[in-house]
């Protein structure tokens, strides 16, 4: 079974440019997490989705970052503009759902620097 | 303050057994998670303990929760140089269902 894949794993970018991250959840997976990991720390959550639906937006920089979830499947999460702080590992992971031992699976993440 | 404390390095020699410990602040956690993370790579899914339980066994892995204290503790046995890494407990908020991860303990694996 293949797991969470995210595209792509290295983006250099100016400060003030866009950049959108891409995932792809484990088929079936119908929640979807996106995070950011700083250098040094865990990660922490920016925005979950249950289906379509953002649930839980309240960690996400609603000024500069956007998500999407069309269909309920792949997600996008934009930034726009980048600022120097932002950069750092965005990790994406998925779960069958929230209730029970629903396990989340990280994708590999991607790695944004923004000079 | 923290909702998730880790000592931040953990150095044994190989063979020997590793014991990572973690604290927590968040009483309500029915679920909590134990992650491995190597250099450039993503989380991965070790092992989890339900509330109710206070050990569970998984192959090498020990997990010891002690709820009153809030104290989560994962042990490796016959620790391999492979499984240097990055651990991270997270115990899940039911409120959100948000996981809660402090800054992780780094094993290094002596040969």
């Amino acid at each position: 079974e293949a797991g969470v894949v995210q595209s792509p794993r290295y983006k250099i970018i100016e400060k003030k440019q866009p950049v959108a991250f891409w995932c792809n959840p484990i088929s079936g997976h119908n929640t979807l997490y996106w995070y950011r990991q700083n250098l040094g720390q865990g990660p922490e959550l920016l925005i979950r989705y249950e289906n379509e639906e953002a649930v839980d937006d309240s960690q996400l920089p609603k000024d500069r970052f956007s998500a999407e979830r069309l269909k309920g499947v792949d997600s996008t999460l934009k930034i726009q503009p980048a600022e120097l702080g932002d950069s750092a590992v965005y990790l994406c992971a998925s779960s069958l759902g929230e209730t029970g031992a629903y396990e989340q699976y990280f994708g590999p993440g991607t790695r944004l620097t923004v000079t | 303050g923290e909702d998730v404390e880790q000592s931040l390095f953990l150095s044994v020699r190989e063979g020997d057994s590793s014991v990572i410990n973690c604290t927590y602040t968040d009483s309500s956690s029915t679920y909590l998670y134990w992650y491995k993370q190597e250099p450039g790579a993503g989380l991965q899914l070790l092992t989890y303990i339900f509330s109710n339980m206070d050990m569970k066994q998984d192959q090498r892995l020990t997990v010891l929760l002690n709820k009153k204290d809030k104290h989560l503790s994962l042990r490796i046995a016959d620790t391999q140089t492979g499984d240097s890494a990055i651990y991270f407990c997270a115990p899940r908020r039911d409120s959100s269902y948000k996981l809660i991860f402090g800054s992780g303990t780094r094993l290094l694996v002596r040969p």
